[in-house]
């Protein structure tokens, strides 16, 4: 079974220009996660999607970042303009269903200089 | 916020010895989770304990969750140079905290374990 997926696997920007991530998902899980994972740290969660609809945005910084699931399936992350603080892991996981463990991509690693 | 601490911050043993880190939590949950990141394979899930159980088993791994202290433990048995890698408990909400829907993971800071050939 194909894991989750991610594009690319690495990117530098400088601050003030904008990114995109891609997440493809394992195929039929219905939830899709974005979490953000600043060297040293855990991973933090920005948004959960359950198919195509939000569930959890309350931690997404919408003043710069925005997501979407487009048909239930593959995701973008999007940040505009980027901050130095932004630099960070970008990591997409994918689930069945709520209440379920969740199967992690191998992440974006952005660098804004 | 972090919502879980895991303790110790960092632990080094040799291969062969047990190995067992700690998590606690400050609200209620509805699973705990714990996860292993190494730079080879990213971040895999390991176990996942419910609420309601007080121990799980996986092959090597034993979890045990006590809900009244908001704690749980990790215990890796003959542990194994492969075991490398920094261990992440994490926390869904409950149910009655999200409607059923929301159950984005919160994740403490891990524990970096290194065993010793």
């Amino acid at each position: 079974e194909a894991g989750v997926a991610q594009s690319p696997r690495y990117k530098i920007i400088e601050k003030r220009q904008s990114v995109a991530f891609w997440c493809n998902p394992i195929s039929g899980h219905a939830t899709l996660y974005w979490y953000q994972q600043i060297l040293g740290q855990g991973p933090k969660l920005l948004i959960q999607f359950q198919n195509n609809g939000v569930v959890d945005d309350s931690q997404l910084p919408k003043d710069r970042f925005s997501a979407e699931r487009l048909k239930g399936v593959d995701s973008t992350l999007k940040i505009q303009p980027a901050k130095l603080e932004d630099s960070a892991v970008y990591l997409c996981a994918s689930g069945p269903g709520t209440g379920y463990e969740q199967y992690f991509g191998p992440g974006t690693r952005l660098t804004v200089t | 916020s972090q919502q879980g601490e895991e303790d110790p911050q960092a632990l080094s043993i040799q291969e062969g010895e047990n190995a067992t880190m700690n998590c606690s939590y400050k609200t209620s949950i509805n699973n705990l989770q714990w996860y292993r990141q190494n730079s080879g394979r990213g971040l895999v899930h390991l176990i996942l304990i419910r609420s309601n159980e007080r121990e799980k088993h996986s092959g090597r791994l034993r979890v045990t969750l006590d809900t009244s202290k908001k704690s749980s433990s990790l215990l890796i048995t003959a542990s194994r140079a492969a075991d490398t890698a920094s261990y992440f408990c994490a926390t869904d909400p409950p149910k009655s905290w999200s409607g059923g829907g929301a159950d984005g993971l919160t994740f403490g800071k891990g524990t970096h374990l290194i065993i010793q050939p």
